[in-house]
């Protein structure tokens, strides 16, 4: 299995562009999560989905717009990009809890710059 | 809500000194409680987990962590720090329904001196 796998690796863009970031897991989670990982403040949830075609907010929404088409794949997309959005998102999936725990399985990364 | 607090942004500690990484946690139920670590450049994995039972959970590299109700803390430990075990160390909290997304701490870069 190749757990959670995410394209691109690094991105540089400039104010104003738009980009799409792909998440894609093979272990048959329901769950999938996006973060953002920035100095000193730790992971911060962007948006996050507990199955096919639904998505919720998470901390810091603003900027981005997400879709989970396919259970496998969650997309996070940057409509016009920012200089406050150069960050390290990560994602993460998980299986339903369903009252138990939710332990998350994450991705290597994708470092994203913003000029 | 659920939080987390992990004191000490840095620790640093010599090769075979005690570890010792706080957590404390704010829940309003059974948490289930999480430490994962974070090696340069990479994602964050599972070290260990609390979900329900014994309060002194084992993890992987020789951690361990203990959950104390009284307190509302998971401190992270290991007897003997290796150089290989420097990195960042990212406790989370999820209550008992589970259907939350994990809140993380801040985070905690553990160096280790030769």
């Amino acid at each position: 299995n190749a757990g959670v796998t995410q394209t691109p690796k690094f991105r540089v863009l400039k104010t104003g562009q738009s980009m799409t970031l792909l998440c894609a897991q093979d272990m048959n989670h329901e769950y999938m999560y996006w973060y953002r990982q920035d100095p000193g403040m730790g992971l911060r949830l962007i948006h996050y989905s507990v199955g096919e075609g639904t998505t919720a907010k998470g901390e810091v929404p603003d900027g981005y717009n997400v879709s989970r088409l396919k259970k496998q794949n969650f997309l996070l997309g940057l409509e016009s990009a920012a200089p406050s959005q150069t960050s390290v998102y990560f994602c993460a999936s998980s299986y339903p809890s369903g009252g138990h725990y939710n332990e998350q399985f994450f991705g290597p990364g994708t470092r994203l710059t913003v000029l | 809500a659920q939080s987390v607090t992990q004191l000490g942004s840095h620790v640093s500690v010599s090769e075979g000194a005690l570890v010792l990484l706080r957590c404390n946690y704010s829940s309003s139920v059974p948490p289930y409680l999480f430490w994962y670590v974070q090696y340069p450049n990479q994602g964050l994995q599972l070290l260990l987990k609390y979900t329900t039972g014994a309060t002194l959970v084992k993890g992987i590299n020789g951690f361990e962590a203990e959950f104390k109700k009284s307190e509302t803390s998971f401190h992270l430990t290991k007897p003997s720090a290796h150089m290989s075990d420097a990195a960042e160390y990212f406790c989370a909290v999820s209550p008992y329904s589970g259907n939350t997304p994990l809140v993380f701490g801040k985070g905690t870069r553990l160096s280790v001196i030769a």
